[in-house]
């Protein structure tokens, strides 16, 4: 079965400056999606990047990027010029590539950002 | 676009009280989910269907049935509330080809059980 972890359970940036959140992810699929969601206060779930694993360019999204190490099974994101908006749960995803198109979702990491 | 819509956005039910939590998309999506989200932890699959008339556990099936008769809805049953089900429902859709690259999420049920 594949899984999803997230290391960091919280982690603080200065407005302005840039920080990485990390994901791994096991699995034995090679064509596989993956995802980074924010989820503010409201509870509302947020897309922010998606990367296919068939793709080695890592995906960007304005000041967000991803780092997709296939062979490694990591994909981190990189939130550049932290916004105090920024500050939310975020949550790295797998979706299977086989006809279930279940999501997995890792334990999120809790982003403070500071003024 | 109405996209996912959950109802009811808030309810308190007591212990062995039964509820129906709804979800109705109108995006065509042949993939739909329930998810749940316990404080401050991620979220765990509950059931989730690939089309009309086909439901499948998830990772916390206990306690919740589902039905899928349309396209559109898909709503979960909390049979006998028990205060472990007390947390924050998601229902979510996918589509396929193309548009199930994406998942889309409802607003999110709380739900608390007394």
């Amino acid at each position: 079965a594949q899984t999803v972890t997230q290391s960091q359970p919280e982690m603080s940036v200065q407005e302005a400056e840039t920080v990485t959140l990390s994901c791994t992810y096991d699995t034995s699929e090679s064509d596989y999606y993956l995802f980074w969601y924010k989820q503010p206060p409201s509870r509302q779930m947020i897309l922010v990047i998606r990367q296919e694993a068939y793709k080695q360019q890592n995906a960007t999204e304005n000041r967000f990027s991803v780092n997709f190490q296939k062979a490694a099974k990591s994909f981190s994101l990189k939130i550049s010029d932290s916004q105090l908006g920024d500050a939310a749960m975020y949550f790295c995803a797998y979706r299977t590539s086989s006809g279930t198109y279940k999501y997995i979702f890792g334990t999120g990491t809790r982003l403070k950002v500071l003024a | 676009n109405a996209g996912v819509t959950q109802t009811p956005k808030f309810r308190i039910l007591k212990i062995g009280q039964s509820m129906t939590l709804q979800c109705t998309q109108d995006m065509n999506h042949n993939y739909m989910y329930w998810y749940r989200q316990d404080p401050g932890m991620g979220l765990k699959l509950i059931y989730y269907s690939v089309g009309a008339g086909i439901t499948d556990k998830g990772e916390v099936p206990n306690g919740y049935n589902v039905s899928r008769s349309t396209t559109e809805d898909f709503p979960l049953r909390l049979e006998l509330a028990a205060p472990s089900q007390t947390s924050v429902y998601f229902c979510a859709s996918s589509g396929t080809g193309n548009t199930g690259n994406t998942i889309y999420f409802g607003e999110g049920s709380w739900l608390t059980v007394v």
